[in-house]
């Protein structure tokens, strides 16, 4: 059980498009989800905090019309990263917390922008 | 910023017991010890945690000072598979804002045939 997947795995973009990744607890319903950001040989950095039907609640630092984060049902949260630059590429994880308290994680998205 | 201090790295050779030590002498009363671990480009993996008295699953067992201000990670036989970075994090339990994970930069862990 507690499942959590990410959609694409790995994506490569143009300068300046925006591209949406997808977040889903497969065997669970999630109240909460977070997404992170790890640049090579560093830790993860959390991004954001979304709760299900709620506005996202961003770290400092972090710029929330750039890094759009909806959380629509308790199943699926999407971070959009818009207008996206060779800076912006990283590996993107998210996790999500059901009822159980438990923080599970998905694989994670590699993104490329060139 | 992370509240726990960990050794950057460590190695251990396969079968033997590794032991991952863990500093969080500012950790709260209502604070849990987590420990998670990330291989090379893969999501972090939950492996155990705890409030006060040690416990242990089919991963590891996790060793909580009488104090808390520390705590120690035991793998019992490490395998080649066990070589990734092990993360202590300590946050209060729940899946609320209030429980969010914020990592520090681990124990790179190498398992050595």
């Amino acid at each position: 059980g507690a499942v959590v997947s990410q959609h694409p795995s790995r994506v490569i973009c143009k300068s300046g498009t925006s591209v949406k990744i997808e977040c889903r607890s497969l065997d669970f319903q999630a109240t909460t989800m977070f997404w992170y950001r790890q640049f090579p040989k560093q830790s993860l950095m959390l991004m954001a905090t979304s709760n299900e039907g709620s506005k996202a609640t961003y770290e400092q630092g972090v710029e929330k019309d750039k890094f759009l984060i909806n959380h629509a049902s308790l199943t699926l949260s999407t971070l959009t990263v818009t207008s996206a630059h060779p800076e912006d590429s990283s590996f993107y994880i998210c996790s999500a917390s059901g009822t159980s308290g438990g923080q599970f994680f998905g694989p994670g998205t590699r993104l490329t922008v060139l | 910023d992370a509240k726990t201090t960990q050794p950057p790295s460590m190695d251990c050779a396969e079968g033997r017991a590794a032991n991952l030590p863990c500093n969080h002498s500012t950790i709260s009363g209502n604070e849990y010890v987590y420990w998670y671990r990330q291989i090379h480009s893969q999501g972090p993996q939950y492996i155990i945690h705890g409030l006060k008295n040690n416990e242990t699953n089919e991963m590891a067992s996790l060793i909580i000072t009488e104090d808390r201000k520390s705590s120690t990670l035991i793998l019992p036989h490490a395998t080649l598979r066990d070589t990734a970075v092990y993360y202590c994090i300590v946050r209060v339990a729940g899946g609320n804002q209030g429980g969010k994970l914020i990592f520090g930069q681990g124990t790179e862990l190498s398992v050595k045939p």
